[in-house]
């Protein structure tokens, strides 16, 4: 059972575009969420994250936003560059688990020149 | 400041044949992590270890055991491999308040 959701495995954008990934999650006890980024043949990056109490959180070109009545979360990226190009993967954790990660498949982003 | 490493890089094993995955962090993180990386399955979590001396198992530990060796240290033994566990291997380490780090990866190719 799946916990955490990206439904779409592929995502393609032109460059200088807005580039939306989602996430979602059934757990209600989950409290922070993560995106990571990972280039082939290198492990995952972590890239921005949200607390549970925040409904959006900023850094650079990405923005997260949180909803949690929706229990739903999104990446954007703004504007899109061909060096974002990546496999995002979105992660949430929650207290008393000893704070391990649920992991989501994964989204393919290919940014286009 | 290396971070992350992990030896090998990459291997072939035959079925049966037995190895271990080195893991190696330089953060004086508490917590690491042994994942697997397999096509459409995501990162699934094979064993973490919370602190030194301490180790619990993750969503699949069928067939691996670890063992953290010291603070920086986190290994993982395939007594005898199997084809199933052909995959891409990822180590990672946590300190307090901190993301998980995570180290290049092994790719375990079992004929």
């Amino acid at each position: 059972d799946q916990q955490v959701k990206q439904n779409s495995p592929s995502l393609s954008v032109q460059e200088g575009r807005i580039s939306i990934l989602n996430c979602d999650y059934t757990n209600s006890m989950f409290d922070y969420f993560l995106w990571y980024k990972k280039y082939p043949a290198e492990g995952p990056t972590f890239l921005i994250s949200i607390s549970s109490i925040k409904d959006k959180n900023e850094d650079g070109r990405f923005t997260v936003f949180l909803n949690k009545s929706a229990k739903h979360l999104s990446l954007h990226i703004v504007p899109s560059q061909p060096g974002d190009s990546a496999v995002y993967f979105c992660a949430a954790e929650r207290a008393g688990n000893n704070r391990k990660l649920i992991w989501g498949l994964g989204t393919s982003l290919a940014v286009n020149p | 400041n290396a971070g992350v490493t992990q030896t090998p890089k990459f291997q072939v094993l035959k079925t049966g044949q037995s190895m271990t995955l080195q893991c190696a962090q330089d953060m004086n993180h508490n917590s690491m992590y042994w994942y697997r990386q397999d096509p459409g399955m995501g990162l699934r979590l094979i064993y973490y270890s919370a602190s030194e001396g301490t180790t619990d198992k993750g969503e699949v530990p069928n067939g691996y055991n670890v063992s953290r060796l010291n603070k920086r240290e986190f290994s993982l033994r395939l007594e005898s491999a199997a084809p199933s566990q052909t995959s891409v291997y990822f180590c990672a380490s946590k300190g307090i308040q901190e993301t998980q780090y995570f180290g290049p990866g092994t790719r375990l190719l079992v004929l």
